[in-house]
């Protein structure tokens, strides 16, 4: 099984609907986080989570809450979806300190029509 | 200015010779330096992190870092087509342990046959 599991991994939806990605994880990391990726912008963070209460927001929060309901869950709901959230999310760990990387989820793939 | 930035190429080189990928940022303060391999369609996988001024090696991978005119690059001796995809820099701010990384944008390398 995969460390970090998202579902689902495609997504199509309708403008209006709320919708939630959601992430578990095996790692053990406390630190996990959603990011966007766009064709030419790159990944950007949405939210983070340092602790099951500890939630920051990123650069693009708005249009988007979360909820972390353990260690290892960090659901990412998009409450009335829009075209221009239509991208590919990812989910990703990571351990405490500078050395420490990322451990990226597979990724959903989603589309508001 | 970006606070991370990469050329989006693509920058194609042939097969087994050594391809160069650059990357600045903007923070004099950053702590550390992720290199990540995207294929297309994938989640990013880390390949090395670096965060002391000078050369680390790993295979055929060499991070090279230096702080004081702020850029980081990716070496790749004995390109493989099994190379081509999107490399993406990343960036831990000051702070050190925050782990809240920035990205940038990725270059395309295309390894031809």
């Amino acid at each position: 099984d995969a460390d970090v599991t998202q579902t689902p991994r495609n997504r199509i939806t309708k403008t209006g609907k709320r919708i939630m990605l959601e992430c578990s994880q095996t790692k053990g990391h406390d630190r996990m986080y959603w990011y966007r990726q766009d064709p030419g912008l790159g990944l950007r963070l949405i939210y983070y989570s340092f602790d099951v209460k500890d939630i920051n927001k990123g650069e693009i929060s708005d249009g988007y809450s979360v909820s972390r309901q353990a260690q290892a869950k960090f659901s990412l709901s998009l409450e009335s979806a829009i075209p221009n959230q239509t991208a590919l999310y990812f989910c990703a760990t990571s351990d405490v300190g500078r050395d420490y990387g990322y451990t990226f989820g597979s990724g959903t793939r989603l589309t508001v029509v | 200015q970006k606070e991370v930035e990469q050329n989006s190429g693509p920058l194609s080189v042939p097969e087994g010779a050594i391809a160069s990928l650059n990357c600045t940022y903007s923070d004099r303060g950053s702590q550390s330096f992720f290199w990540y391999r995207q294929y297309s369609g994938k989640s990013p996988e880390l390949i090395m992190f670096i965060y002391s001024n000078g050369d680390k090696e790993d295979g055929r991978f060499t991070a090279q870092l230096n702080k004081a005119s702020q850029y980081v690059s990716l070496l790749i001796r004995d390109s493989q087509p099994s190379d081509s995809a999107t490399y993406l820099c990343a960036v831990n701010p000051p702070g050190g342990a925050t782990n809240k990384l920035i990205f940038g944008t990725g270059t395309l390398l295309a390894v031809q046959p």
